[in-house]
């Protein structure tokens, strides 16, 4: 139980391109969504908290213009990266979770590169 | 503000060897603390989760320790495996925080054959 399905997995586009990710829980339904970036050999950092039918919650330096959340149902969330360049190229991770203090199932990722 | 640390930062080890990889936060106002594993490329695989009353956790071969007044953590692997390299990340989860994970930089584990 408790699956993420994060989609898709690879994205290769010109810069200016905006690009869409979908988080969806498959089997719970997920209150609570997070949106992590990676870059290579560093840990994973918070972008944003969205709950479910309200507004996400950005991160200090987190431009929520560039990064739009919405989390519309209890089983999706997408993250929407505006008007792309090659320094948002990263790993987007998502992952969902029933409530406050319930753990968090992560999804496998998405590769960005902006060329 | 939560700041987590994973000492160390790299290990490779010979295969059957055992283990400790430390984690260590700064605010010991926390709900649980959770242990990930993260291949290559990949997400986060949970692997342990403690309940701060809790000591500690056993799956398999992993055992977690929690000491929340001293703000450590350690995961234990036993008889290490190639299978078992990956980046290990703790994660502590505060109260008041949204449900927000902390993550430290990890360590990452090269098991030799």
């Amino acid at each position: 139980g408790a699956v993420v399905s994060q989609h898709p997995s690879r994205v290769i586009c010109k810069s200016g391109t905006s690009v869409k990710i979908e988080c969806r829980s498959l089997d719970f339904q997920a209150t609570t969504m997070f949106w992590y970036r990676q870059f290579p050999k560093q840990s994973l950092m918070l972008m944003a908290t969205s709950n479910e039918g309200s507004k996400a919650t950005y991160e200090q330096g987190v431009e929520k213009d560039k990064f739009l959340i919405n989390h519309a149902s209890l089983t999706l969330s997408t993250l929407t990266v505006t008007s792309a360049h090659p320094e948002d190229s990263s790993f987007y991770i998502c992952s969902a979770s029933s409530g406050n203090h319930q753990p968090q199932h992560f999804g496998d990722g998405t590769r960005l590169s902006i060329l | 503000k939560q700041e987590v640390t994973q000492i160390p930062a790299a290990l490779s080890v010979p295969e059957g060897e055992n283990l400790v990889l430390n984690c260590s936060f700064t605010d010991s106002a926390i709900y649980n603390l959770q242990w990930f594993r993260q291949d290559p490329g990949k997400g986060l695989t949970s692997l342990l989760l403690i309940q701060s009353s809790q000591r500690e956790q056993t799956s398999g071969r992993l055992n977690a320790s929690l000491d929340k007044s001293s703000g450590r953590s350690t995961l234990y692997i036993a008889a290490s495996q190639p299978g078992d390299s990956a980046t290990y990340l703790c994660a502590p989860l505060n109260y008041n925080q949204g449900g927000k994970l902390i993550f430290g930089q990890g360590t990452e584990l090269s098991v030799k054959p």
